[in-house]
């Protein structure tokens, strides 16, 4: 049973860079047995795929966001990331990191509790 | 992109009764959709997959149905705990795509 927990900063200037970071305990963030994903939460979109991806770098980015989003892997620390760049308020969400088998690809089996991203200055 | 509507918006039930609740794609999904519930400061949690698969542990009052477009879970006798927003969710295409939700309420 996986488990997921967000950790970064509430509160983001615009035009900065928006950082998340999801800490996963029950497996290795490298085993291949699952994708790693981040999904937002705003009131007025509802939720949001912003990406899903495979530890061997293969996957996929919203298009709507994809020149701004960078995923990364961090073995050592069984963490996986998010940067968001030139954010505005309107990114402004409860981001949640999420993950599901890799044989039942896009289903988020497993989230962290979500945290809440305000763009403020 | 695949665009998830979801009716009725709201649902004002009593417990006990049964709750149907509807989901419609732009295209067809194929059985591709999952069903997500959602309480207060809570993420959202998987209960139907495949239109009509059971997640772990959900009991076998959820039940879902449906292909191609048009799909439907039904909440054959609402439980306290199952007052909450729902969620349709479509994984046939890229980017993945949630409904807007229907919120089901104690009358």
């Amino acid at each position: 049973q996986l488990q997921l927990q967000e950790s970064g900063p509430g509160l983001v200037k615009p035009s900065e860079t928006l950082s998340l970071t999801c800490s996963v305990s029950g497996d290795s963030i490298s085993s291949g047995s699952f994708y790693w994903g981040w999904i937002r939460q705003t009131p007025g979109k509802g939720l949001e795929w912003i990406l899903s991806m495979y530890y061997t770098g293969n996957g996929y980015h919203n298009p709507s966001l994809k020149s701004r989003v960078t995923f990364s892997v961090d073995t050592s620390t069984n963490q996986f990331s998010l940067r968001l760049s030139s954010v505005t308020a309107a990114d402004t969400a409860v981001y949640y990191c999420a993950s599901g088998h890799s044989v039942q690809d896009g289903l988020p089996e497993f989230w962290g509790q979500g945290t809440l991203v305000t763009v403020s200055s | 992109e695949i665009v998830l509507t979801q009716s009725p918006a709201t649902l004002s039930l009593s417990p006990g009764e049964r709750a149907t609740l509807s989901c419609r794609a732009s295209q067809s999904v194929s059985s591709y959709l999952a069903w997500y519930q959602q309480k207060p400061g809570q993420a959202p949690r998987l209960l139907i997959y495949d239109t009509s698969n059971r997640a772990t542990g959900i009991p076998d009052r959820f039940s879902g149905s449906g292909s191609g477009t048009d799909f439907t879970l039904i909440i054959s006798s609402l439980e306290p705990e199952d007052f909450a927003v729902y969620y349709c969710q479509q994984r046939s295409n890229w980017p993945f795509t949630f409904g807007p939700g229907t919120t089901v309420e104690i009358k």
